[in-house]
C-alpha cells in the first residue's frame, strides 16, 4: 500500500467556521507533511512531523493548527481562515531517515474559503 | 529559495524521447538530484532521484554532469499522459523530515 489518503476531496468553509482536514498512511512512515498549493504555483511546506513530533513550522498562522495523533494520521485543523487561504492542501508522508527518503503526496483537499 | 533552475515549458511529440534540463550549480557533495511531476489536480508523483550515477527505473533515466552542476531527466517514450509540471529539487537524502522546497517547474506537455 503506497497511498496516501486525504479527505475530505473538497471543502466550502465559511471565514468563521472550524474545520479539519485527515490524512493517513499505512506504509509506516515516520515524517508527514502538510503543503498548501495556490492556483498556478508550486506547493509550499507548511508543517513537518517527524516521529509524532512537530519539527518544523515555517510560520505558518496560528489559525491553521497541525496534529499527529498516531504514526498513521495527520490533522489540519481550520479556524477563522480567510479568503486568501483558498488553495489545494497537500498531505505527504515519508521516511524521515535513509537513502530513501522520497516523498508519496495525497491527491490533496480543495479548501474554499467563502 | 529554490536552488535549481528549470525551462518554463517544453513540448514533446508523443512516443518521442523527452529531455527535461535542470540547472543546479550550487549542489553541495551530500545532496542529491530528485525529480517529481504533477499531473494536473493532482498531488505530486516521485520520480526518480540521484548522487553522481546515472539512475534508471521504470518511469525514466537521471542523466547527471560529472561535474553535478546539471542534469538531464528523460522520459523514454513519452505519452499524453506525461503531460505535467515536472520538478527537479536537491536535497540531502536521509537529512532527517526536512520536506521539500519546490521551484516552479517544467511544464510539459505532449502533443498528440
Amino acid at each position: 500500500d503506497t497511498e496516501v489518503t486525504q479527505t475530505p476531496k473538497h471543502l466550502v468553509m465559511g471565514m468563521t467556521n472550524k474545520k479539519s482536514l485527515k490524512c493517513e498512511q499505512h506504509m509506516g512512515h515516520r515524517a508527514m507533511y502538510w503543503y498548501k498549493q495556490k492556483a498556478k504555483k508550486p506547493p509550499e511546506l507548511m508543517f513537518v512531523y517527524s516521529y509524532e513530533k512537530l519539527s518544523i513550522n515555517e510560520s505558518v498562522p496560528s489559525r491553521f493548527s497541525p496534529e499527529c495523533p498516531n504514526s498513521s494520521l495527520l490533522n489540519l485543523h481550520l479556524h477563522a481562515l480567510q479568503p486568501e487561504d483558498s488553495a489545494l492542501y497537500l498531505c505527504a508522508s515519508s521516511r524521515p531517515t535513509g537513502r530513501n527518503t522520497e516523498a508519496f503526496f495525497g491527491q490533496g483537499t480543495r479548501l474554499t474559503v467563502v | 529559495d529554490a536552488k535549481t533552475t528549470q525551462p518554463p515549458s517544453m513540448d514533446c511529440a508523443e512516443g518521442r524521447a523527452a529531455n527535461l534540463p535542470c540547472n543546479h550549480s550550487t549542489i553541495s557533495g551530500n545532496e542529491y538530484v530528485y525529480w517529481y511531476r504533477q499531473i494536473h489536480s493532482q498531488g505530486p508523483q516521485y520520480i526518480i532521484h540521484g548522487l553522481k550515477n546515472n539512475e534508471t527505473n521504470e518511469m525514466a533515466s537521471l542523466i547527471i554532469t560529472e561535474d553535478r552542476k546539471s542534469s538531464t531527466l528523460i522520459l523514454p517514450h513519452a505519452t499524453l499522459r506525461d503531460t505535467a509540471v515536472y520538478y527537479c529539487i536537491v536535497r540531502v537524502a536521509g537529512g532527517g523530515a526536512d520536506g521539500l522546497t519546490f521551484g516552479k517547474g517544467t511544464h510539459l506537455i505532449i502533443q498528440p
